[in-house]
């Protein structure tokens, strides 16, 4: 079975700077997708990014990128130029890529604040 | 387009009561997916749909949750009878296809047995 790992259950960054986000997962499979989904608070959870395991490029969405070390199994996601409204608890999840497989897998979360 | 809506927002309840929870997902989005979340750990699975099958429901606690999605729309959760460990977010989430582009979550549903 797929194992989601987030081993920062906190993490606080100024406003304007940059933040990592560590994700590991273990599996056998090769085919695989992860994601990053950000929950604010009392609200629904959003899809940040997602990364396509059999694509080497690293996925990007504006201040939002991801390092995927595919060997490594890490998924970590950076933000830039991080703004009062990326506090929120982000989820790492792992779908994999058997058709069979569409459940999401994920991490424990972690509770990013953001200071003024 | 609307998301997905779940609803109550919040329920708070007394042990051996029912509950049921409510998940509108887009509309056209086949599969549609019940997660749990207890408090301070890993959201986890419970059942998966397409249309008004279930595809996957090795995720289910136990039997005293029954998941049904009638006609392949909307679909509930229903806990009976709760107990104190059933206390968590519940989340639906729907997508088109299998999910490879992602899911829409809808905001969920905070259930508190007392």
């Amino acid at each position: 079975a797929q194992t989601v790992t987030q081993s920062q259950p906190e993490m606080s960054v100024q406003e304007a700077e940059t933040v990592t986000l560590s994700c590991t997962y273990d599996t056998s499979e090769s085919d695989y997708y992860l994601f990053w989904y950000k929950q604010p608070p009392s609200r629904q959870m959003i899809l940040v990014i997602r990364q396509e395991a059999y694509k080497q490029q690293n996925a990007t969405e504006n201040r939002f990128s991801v390092n995927f070390q595919k060997a490594a199994k890490s998924f970590s996601l950076k933000i830039s130029d991080s703004q009062l409204g990326d506090a929120a608890m982000y989820f790492c999840a792992y779908r994999s890529g058997q058709t069979s497989g569409s459940r999401l897998t994920f991490g424990e979360g972690t509770q990013l604040t953001v200071n003024p | 387009e609307a998301g997905v809506t779940q609803f109550p927002s919040h329920s708070v309840i007394e042990k051996g009561q029912t509950v049921t929870l409510r998940c509108d997902p887009i509309s056209g989005h086949d599969n549609l997916y019940w997660y749990r979340r207890v408090m301070g750990k890993e959201i986890k699975f419970l059942l998966h749909f397409v249309k008004e099958s279930k595809q996957d429901e090795s995720g289910m606690p136990n039997n005293r949750f029954l998941a049904e999605r009638t006609g392949g729309t909307y679909s509930t959760l229903k806990v009976q009878p709760a107990e104190l460990e059933d206390s968590g977010v519940y989340f639906c989430a729907s997508s088109w296809g299998q999910g490879r582009y992602g899911y829409t979550f809808g905001s969920g549903t905070r259930l508190t047995v007392v």
